[in-house]
């Protein structure tokens, strides 16, 4: 039963534009909700988090909404950068400290 | 936030053998918990292995397959054992962060493949 959900397998988009990802999940005992950045041969790395007390936290170029009624959240990333170019994977924790994470979403960023 | 020293990076094994994944980290941690990542899917947790207690297992996964070890608050083990070709996936090892709020750090990874 997959309890986070990351609908798009894919996104692409110009360098410089702005980024959306976007995250379902089902289980209202979520309290955190995570992002990562992965690259090939390498292990995920944190991006930025999101208490369900909050809706917005931002980090430098990186924003995470959430909609808590919607079960629903986003990563903005702006402006975009050939860096960028990754699998972007949505998590999210309980209490208990285990993560669930999304199927991922594999970034291109083009000139 | 912790760094995660995780050997070996990618390993060849035939059927039938078995296969330990070391995870050294560079502080105590209390917590420390195995993923697998199979081929085109998303992370998925096997167990959470804390010291001086029997790791707790995930559904769908059991500890005579996938054995673990805590000997201490800085180091865990993880082992496949009796590989089958299904088991070819990417094992990483990932401890929580100071607080919540720092995310978890996860190893380099493990890429096995079951021949």
């Amino acid at each position: 039963d997959q309890q986070v959900k990351q609908n798009s397998p894919s996104l692409s988009v110009q360098e410089g534009r702005i980024s959306i990802l976007n995250c379902d999940y089902t289980n209202s005992m979520f309290d955190y909700f995570l992002w990562y950045k992965k690259y090939p041969a390498e292990g995920p790395t944190f991006l930025i988090s999101i208490s369900s007390i909050k809706d917005k936290n931002e980090d430098g170029r990186f924003t995470v909404f959430l909609n808590k009624s919607a079960k629903h959240l986003s990563l903005h990333i702006v402006p975009s950068q050939p860096g960028d170019s990754a699998v972007y994977f949505c998590a999210a924790s309980d209490s208990w400290g285990k993560l669930q994470f999304g199927a991922g979403t594999q970034v291109v960023v083009t000139p | 936030s912790a760094v995660i020293s995780q050997k070996p990076s990618r390993d060849i094994c035939q059927r039938g053998t078995s296969l330990t994944i070391q995870c050294q980290v560079d502080s105590q941690v209390t917590m420390m918990f195995w993923y697998r990542q199979q081929p085109g899917q998303s992370l998925t947790l096997i167990a959470t292995a804390n010291q001086g207690s029997e790791a707790t297992y995930e559904s769908g996964f059991v500890i005579d397959k996938f054995p673990i070890s805590r000997p201490n608050l800085t180091f865990s083990t993880l082992t496949v054992s009796n590989m089958s070709p299904e088991d070819s996936s990417i094992y990483l090892c990932s401890v929580e962060g100071p607080s919540r709020v720092d995310g978890y750090t996860f190893g380099s990874g493990t890429r096995l493949t079951v021949v």
